[in-house]
């Protein structure tokens, strides 16, 4: 059975920085990509980056793009989101979610159950 | 850039059919079969329903199915039940630097 476990959310001043993880297990985690889709409060689904299995190929919406990085450590089935120069707008749910390939195109077919960012002073 | 474009709400009595749209351009829902539905209760985290514009994922009922005519696509729930009661998000792929965008969302309340 597939399993997401994110980790690391909180809250955090304007300005800071926060790292998120997702630990995955029940599937060959270096085979498919993953992405970050987050959600804001009584707000829809917005993807946030992805990243395919190899970890060579990175994406970004374009509200991130500069301050987020994607990474993946395949030795220890774990995705990672390292968030900079956050803002009150990033303020949100994170997902982070499976696709059904190595790279990032077709959906995603199993998701965590999110862990809260809030960025507030 | 904007989001694809879903109805905010759509309502329909138990037995009933109800369809979703979703309304993208030739970049994203016209130009790929990558558009996939996800069904969200309320506190939970999404579920796939619907991947590659009509393929169901193994557990998805046979009420559900989608359909796609140029730049919009469609999530059909044939048989409404209650436990249907949710929201809907479309995504597809899109042939940019952002690759991947959501619709709005849709609203569906069972009467």
């Amino acid at each position: 059975e597939v399993q997401l476990v994110e980790s690391g959310g909180g809250l955090v001043q304007p300005g800071g920085s926060l790292r998120l993880s997702c630990a995955a297990s029940g599937f060959t985690f270096s085979s498919y990509a993953m992405s970050w889709v987050r959600q804001a409060p009584g707000k829809g689904l917005e993807w946030v980056s992805g990243i395919s299995g190899s970890g060579g190929s990175t994406y970004y919406a374009d509200s991130v793009k500069g301050r987020f990085t994607i990474s993946r450590d395949n030795s220890k089935n774990t995705l990672f989101l390292q968030m900079n120069s956050l803002r009150a707008e990033d303020t949100a749910v994170y997902y982070c979610a499976k696709d059904p390939f190595s790279t990032p195109m077709s959906s995603f077919d199993s998701w965590g159950q999110g862990t809260l960012v809030t960025v507030s002073s | 850039q904007s989001a694809l474009t879903q109805p905010a709400s759509v309502s329909g009595s138990p037995g009933q059919s109800i369809t979703i749209s979703c309304t993208g351009t030739s970049s994203d829902v016209g130009g790929y079969n990558y558009v996939s539905w996800y069904q969200q209760h309320p506190g939970k985290a999404p579920k796939l329903m619907i991947y590659d514009v009509t393929n169901r994922p193994s557990g998805v009922s046979n009420r559900f199915s989608g359909s796609k005519s140029g730049n919009t696509a469609s999530l059909t729930i044939s048989g409404l039940q209650a436990e249907d009661e949710a929201d809907y998000y479309c995504s597809s792929y899109r042939s940019s630097s952002t690759l991947r965008v959501f619709g709005g969302g849709t609203k569906l309340t069972v009467l």
